[in-house]
């Protein structure tokens, strides 16, 4: 069956533009999180749907980011005003409930210039 | 706060030897994973590690979980070039009276591994 999907898989956007990427979970997962991957470094945790519900954003770095999942599939990550900190490549997994496994999309690489 | 750190951070070897990547972890998880990142793609889903004592194997790969020492080992044998790839290791963060699925990850920084010829 299909995976996790993404898009766009990279987006260049002028330092002060906002951005919106796209999370497309595999069907039936409950389960829908956010990860920030900078380069060289491991994923970090940004975000974490529980259907539609957001039950934790402590991730999220400022006020600048965004998550919603209004129909508890899709969800979109809007980052307001990009910095040129806020380059780096945009993960969402999703899992399914009594399970431990996250499936992760192919991510989408944001380029701040 | 919970930390994982992983060594080595790159690892550049022979095929057809043997070497190990160690991931230790901070604080108490009974799980913990394995992922597989090849450059540019997304991460692949290894192991799962969900007890003490675990051992997991899939070809020349080997994951083990000591939950005492907070350390789990990702032991390769006989290396080929096809296991180039960055290696995580990753810890959940499963709270008290959370669901099941609704852990959130925090991974090491990373494993590089090169295997050449």
């Amino acid at each position: 069956g299909a995976g996790v999907s993404q898009s766009p898989r990279y987006k260049v956007a002028k330092r002060g533009q906002d951005v919106a990427l796209r999370c497309d979970p595999i069907s039936g997962h409950v389960s829908l999180f956010w990860y920030q991957q900078a380069l060289g470094q491991g994923p970090e945790f940004l975000t974490y749907f529980q259907n539609e519900a957001q039950l934790d954003k402590s991730g999220l770095p400022s006020d600048r980011f965004f998550a919603e999942r209004p129909e508890g599939s899709v969800s979109t990550l809007k980052i307001q005003r990009t910095q040129q900190e806020d380059s780096a490549v945009y993960l969402c997994a999703s899992s399914t409930w009594g399970t431990d496994t996250q499936y992760f999309g192919p991510g989408t690489r944001l380029t701040v210039l | 706060e919970l930390k994982v750190e992983q060594n080595p951070l790159f690892l550049s070897m022979q095929e057809g030897k043997n070497y190990t990547i160690y991931c230790n972890y901070s604080t108490t998880s009974d799980r913990l994973y394995w992922y597989r990142q090849d450059p540019g793609k997304s991460l692949e889903s290894l192991f799962v590690l969900l007890s003490n004592g675990a051992v997991k194997q899939e070809g020349r790969l080997m994951a083990s979980l000591d939950t005492k020492a907070r350390l789990s080992t990702l032991h390769i044998t006989a290396a080929v070039h096809d296991l180039s790839a960055t290696y995580f290791c990753a810890v959940d963060i499963l709270r008290a009276g959370q669901i099941q699925g609704a852990q959130k990850l925090v991974f090491g920084q990373g494993t590089r591994l090169t295997i050449n010829p």
